[in-house]
């Protein structure tokens, strides 16, 4: 078990420009969350993959973004056209959920975005 | 509105001096209380889950506990190790779907 993995850990970008980030969630967990956390504050709930399908989307979630779990693995999330107020934390975790139990999400270092 | 609010924002404590972090929290179909520490430029890492009114969990010199309103992470004997940022965060249930909502988080720094 290798723990949650994001790449890449930093993205520098220019206003404008498509950026996409990868998550690899601890193998055998069937849930993946996308979170955005700024400086100060606490993650903020973007979206959730129950395996391959995409259960819910925050209304944080403009038209811009748009994530995608194939094969209920690895995940990635894109954003078109950036804008200064994306830059962020972007935070992916997972967890195994198994019927009404616990939900316990592990958490991965992150993928810090600056827009220029 | 669900809502998780934590206090205090900040806290210096020096080596040894305990203190307690408040996270309370107004939501419906509580489904559990989660408590995270956050090093600066990492993801948060998990530490305590708890369910009912009442339970209490201890991990080293932490100890969470729950009532029907709030949390509260006790800090015994702090290391200055301990220094971190503490997240609380819950689980509901709203308009038939789970909600895992953050509070702000608490600042933590201990001196030697």
């Amino acid at each position: 078990d290798t723990g949650v993995s994001q790449n890449p850990r930093h993205k520098i970008t220019k206003r404008g420009q498509n950026v996409t980030f990868r998550c690899d969630p601890i193998s055998e967990h069937n849930r993946l969350y996308w979170y955005r956390q700024t400086l100060g504050q606490g993650p903020e709930f973007l979206t959730y993959f129950q395996n391959e399908a995409q259960l819910e989307k925050s209304r944080l979630l403009s038209d811009r973004f748009s994530a995608e779990r194939p094969k209920g693995s690895f995940s990635t999330l894109e954003i078109q056209r950036t804008e200064q107020g994306d830059s962020a934390m972007y935070l992916c975790a997972s967890s195994l959920i198994q019927g009404q139990g616990e939900n316990i999400q592990y958490f991965g270092a992150g993928t810090r975005l600056s827009v220029l | 509105e669900d809502q998780v609010t934590q206090s205090p924002e900040a806290l210096r404590l020096q080596e040894g001096e305990s203190s307690s972090l408040n996270c309370s929290y107004t939501v419906s179909g509580l489904r559990g209380l989660f408590w995270y520490r956050q090093d600066p430029g990492k993801g948060p890492e998990f530490l305590f889950t708890l369910y009912s009114a009442g339970e209490e969990k201890e991990k080293e010199r932490l100890k969470a506990t729950l009532t029907k309103k709030e949390s509260f992470l006790h800090i015994t004997a702090p290391k200055p190790e301990d220094s971190a940022t503490y997240l609380c965060a819950v689980q509901a249930l709203s308009s038939g779907t789970y909600k895992y909502i953050f509070g702000t988080g608490t600042r933590l720094k201990v001196l030697a």
